[in-house]
Parts: C-alpha cells; sequence; structure tokens
C-alpha cells in the first residue's frame, strides 16, 4: 500500500517559468511532510518541509502548500531554473523529527532552456 | 565539515550471500538512518540508530541488521542475500532525534545476482 504518491514520473517546464509538483497519501496521521530533491550519483538533498499547523512555507523560489481536506501537497519553484532538473521525492512523517519517513517514488523534473 | 561518505560505491554479491556496508556520519551527527531505494521507487527505511542503539526499524526482516559505533559510524549487514535485495541503500546522519533534517551519502548500489 503506497501511502505517499507522487503520479507524476516526469515532468518539463521551460526556463523560467513555474514548476508545480504533486504529492497525495492517504494516512490521516501524517502530519509533517519533507521535500527532497535529488541529483544522479548524490544522495537527497533536503528541500522544504511543512507541518500539518500551515497550509504554505516559502524558502527563496520553493514553496510547499498543503491541503489537509484533500490530503495533497505540492511544491513550486519560481522561477524554475536548468539546474533544478533532478528528482524531486515528497515524504511524510507523523511527527517532526521523528525517524520515520515515508517517501513517495518521485517525479523527475526537466528545466529546458 | 565532511558530509556523509558511504562506502563501497557499488557492490556484486550472489543470492545467499552476506553483504556489510558503511556509512561515515557528518561530524557531530549522532543519529543515523539506513533506507533501501529500489530502482523507480522512493527510499523505504529500514531502521534507525542513535548513540550505538536501534531506536526505529521499517518492515524488513530480521536478516537486515546494523551497528553504531562511538565515533557515530555505522553498518548495514545483509544476510542470506535474495534478488530483491538489489537496490541503492542509503545512509542518512542527523545532529539529533528532534532535528528534522537529514544529511544523506551518497549510497551503495547493491546486485544481487
Amino acid at each position: 500500500d503506497q501511502q505517499v504518491k507522487q503520479n507524476s514520473p516526469s515532468l518539463s517546464v521551460q526556463e523560467g517559468r513555474i514548476s508545480i509538483l504533486n504529492c497525495d497519501y492517504t494516512n490521516s496521521m501524517f502530519d509533517y511532510f519533507l521535500w527532497y530533491k535529488k541529483y544522479p550519483a548524490e544522495g537527497p538533498t533536503f528541500l522544504i518541509s511543512i507541518s500539518s499547523i500551515k497550509d504554505k512555507n516559502e524558502d527563496g523560489r520553493f514553496t510547499v502548500f498543503l491541503n489537509k481536506s484533500a490530503k495533497h501537497l505540492s511544491l513550486h519553484i519560481v522561477p524554475s531554473q536548468p539546474g533544478d532538473s533532478a528528482v524531486y521525492f515528497c515524504a511524510a512523517s507523523t511527527a517532526s523529527g521523528t525517524y520515520k519517513y515515508i517517501f513517495g517514488t518521485g517525479t523527475r523534473l526537466k528545466v529546458l532552456a | 565539515e565532511t558530509g556523509v561518505t558511504q562506502s563501497p560505491t557499488h557492490l556484486i554479491k550472489t543470492r545467499g550471500q552476506q553483504v556489510t556496508l558503511r556509512c561515515s556520519s557528518q561530524s557531530g551527527h549522532n543519529t543515523v538512518s539506513w533506507y533501501q531505494q529500489a530502482l523507480g521507487q522512493g527510499p523505504q527505511f529500514i531502521f534507525q540508530y542513535y548513540r550505538e542503539e536501534e531506536n526505529g526499524r521499517g518492515n524488513f526482516p530480521p536478516r537486515f541488521s546494523g551497528l553504531q559505533f562511538p565515533n557515530y559510524s555505522s553498518e548495514l549487514n545483509v544476510n542470506a542475500l535474495e534478488l530483491d535485495d538489489s537496490a541503492l541503500y542509503l545512509c542518512a546522519s542527523r545532529p539529533g532525534q528532534g532535528v528534522d533534517e537529514q544529511f544523506f551519502g551518497p549510497g551503495t548500489r547493491l546486485t544481487v545476482l
């Protein structure tokens, strides 16, 4: 049972435009969410997180939105840059700082110059 | 500051053999987690070590075991290898259990023939 789903395996976006990566979850106990970026031959790198008491968190070009009623979160990257091309994973847990993160299957983003 | 390192980079084993993977955590990080990432999937949590004790485990059988040493480096041992154990094994460290951001190593690619 896939508790965290990223239904788009890939996404292509023109440089300068907005990239929107989506993530759905099924477990209503999840209340902490993270996004990671992964380049080939490197481990995932933490990007941004959000707890369920918020519906938005922003860090520079990256914004994460959380819709608890829909069990949906999204990562917006504005403006997209070629260096953003990577695989993006969302992850969920039942509490901040816990050990057990459930990851989605990832979305490969390609930003076209 | 040295990041998380893992060895070896790649490894080929045959079914039934045993394997040991190694991880050096980032300086000052006392918490290490191990993940298995199969092809086309997100990382799956195997277990976590905090100050040399296992304090969390995912849905992996007992033939997956680990150790953490006083310098906080860690090993993942897998006995009786199966073909499905072929995956990228990621190690992640963080400075404490209550800290959200994990720093991942580049991973070890294990192939079981």
